[in-house]
């Protein structure tokens, strides 16, 4: 295991609603990258934080944000859900910024959006 | 922009040797990542090639040439357990920050 958590496992929601998850960085890293993986896909990258700043940014609508807190634990926040949301979401935590030289992942939270 | 190609699927025995391959096109290349992914699970980190040449690590291996933009891992030995998917990944640097970049995955089924 990584030391890197996410909160919840897995979350329903209808279309239009708003959904925020959870993850808590490995001891001693400063970085989250927040990915989106659709079922028989890679990840791909959302945004990235560094001490409590957005980083770094992929190809992904305002309606996705976040937050890094002064632990370096952070919240993915996703607003007006819509059907093709539905993914698992990982959080991977890093030394440094730009990610470091390894991410670690979290087990990651399976959304699905109804 | 970014690519990344890897084969969606292979088949291999237990016992036997497979090489999975992965070619990549990137502008900012700075290094290069494989991962196994359980289903339903977390990608775990395998390797790490930033220079030319082959990283061993024990049942598995990674080669990478950045000339050819071209990368693979060698799984020998191969066991039930290693049925998964497998993703390349590639560390591109974007503007000021650094980001993995992923392939689809290969989905390896081992067989006894």
């Amino acid at each position: 295991e990584t030391g890197v958590t996410q909160s919840p496992t897995h979350l329903i929601k209808t279309r239009g609603q708003q959904v925020t998850l959870r993850c808590s960085s490995q001891s001693g890293h400063n970085t989250v990258s927040w990915y989106q993986q659709a079922l028989g896909q890679g990840p791909q990258f959302i945004f990235q934080y560094y001490r409590e700043e957005e980083n770094g940014r992929g190809n992904f609508p305002p309606r996705f944000s976040g937050l890094q807190f002064p632990n370096y634990s952070s919240e993915l926040n996703v607003n007006a859900l819509e059907l093709d949301d539905s993914a698992l979401y990982l959080c991977a935590s890093s030394r440094g910024q730009g990610g470091g030289y390894e991410q670690y992942f979290g087990p990651g939270t399976r959304l699905t959006v109804t | 922009g970014q690519n990344i190609d890897q084969p969606t699927e292979m088949t291999a025995t237990e016992g036997a040797i497979v090489q999975i391959n992965c070619t990549y096109q990137t502008s900012g290349f700075n290094g290069l990542f494989w991962y196994q992914q359980h289903a339903g699970e977390a990608p775990t980190f395998l390797s790490y090639n930033v220079l030319d040449g082959l990283e061993e690590k024990g049942r598995f291996s990674s080669f990478l040439s950045r000339s050819k933009g071209y990368s693979y891992l060698l799984l020998k030995e191969l066991q039930m357990k290693d049925s998964a998917s497998y993703l390349c990944a590639v560390r591109d640097w974007g503007t000021g920050f650094q980001k993995l970049v992923f392939g689809t995955g290969t989905r390896l089924l081992v067989s006894p």
